[in-house]
């Protein structure tokens, strides 16, 4: 089964500064990648996917991810982050079958 | 469309006593999920359905946890009987073949 680490659990920036939230997976098939958010007292919504084709993926509010096969990584990253960013962010990954869920990185931004 | 609807929201229960929880996913969406998040993790898919049969249920603690689907479409997650370390957001979802999923609200259980 496949499996997914996210290497950092905490990441305290400010506001307008570049942000870059680790995940690496690992599976012996083809994968999808996706990445949600966890805004504070909210549920778990879909930020950006990768299922096929250009392996740069953005989302409407600025992250964009990119999936590098050879380093089996799928890295979130925004140029400059916004208070209003301050979320748990989850990647996942899915086999076809089923999707896992990384532990989460907490995204702090501070003024 | 309307959303993964769950409940109830929260729930607060004794060590010993039994809870089920309700999950009516989207409509059409032929795969739906059980999904188990302790506090500062991530969540732990616990149960996966494809319409009514069982797809993966690997990480469900069986002796304790049940799940069914009837009819496929709603299902319902039950702990019998609970333990305080089932305290957690208990998250429901489903998809299309090969779609993202869609999260409910969860239901947070208590077990004091």
């Amino acid at each position: 089964a496949q499996s997914v680490t996210q290497l950092d659990s905490q990441v305290p920036v400010f506001e307008e500064a570049p942000v870059e939230l680790r995940c690496n997976y690992s599976s012996s098939v083809s994968v999808y990648l996706f990445w949600y958010v966890q805004y504070p007292n909210q549920g778990l919504q879909l930020l950006l996917k990768y299922l096929s084709g250009s392996t740069l993926v953005e989302s409407i509010n600025g992250f964009e991810a990119e999936f590098n096969k050879s380093q089996t990584s799928f890295h979130l990253r925004k140029p400059s982050v916004h208070i209003s960013d301050t979320a748990e962010y989850f990647c996942a990954v899915s086999d076809n079958n089923d999707m896992r869920f990384g532990a989460g990185t907490r995204l702090t931004v501070k003024p | 469309e309307a959303g993964v609807a769950q409940s109830p929201r929260y729930k607060i229960i004794e060590k010993r006593q039994s809870v089920a929880f309700w999950c009516n996913p989207i409509s059409g969406h032929a795969t739906l999920y059980w999904y188990q998040q302790i506090l500062g993790q991530g969540p732990k898919l616990l149960i996966q359905f494809q319409n009514n049969g069982v797809v993966d249920d690997s990480q469900l603690p069986k002796d304790r946890f049940s799940a069914e689907r009837l009819k496929g479409v709603d299902s319902t997650l039950k702990i019998q009987p609970a333990k305080l370390e089932d305290s957690a957001v208990y998250l429901c979802a489903s998809s299309l073949q090969n779609s993202p999923l869609h999260f409910g609200n969860g239901t947070r259980l208590t077990v004091t």
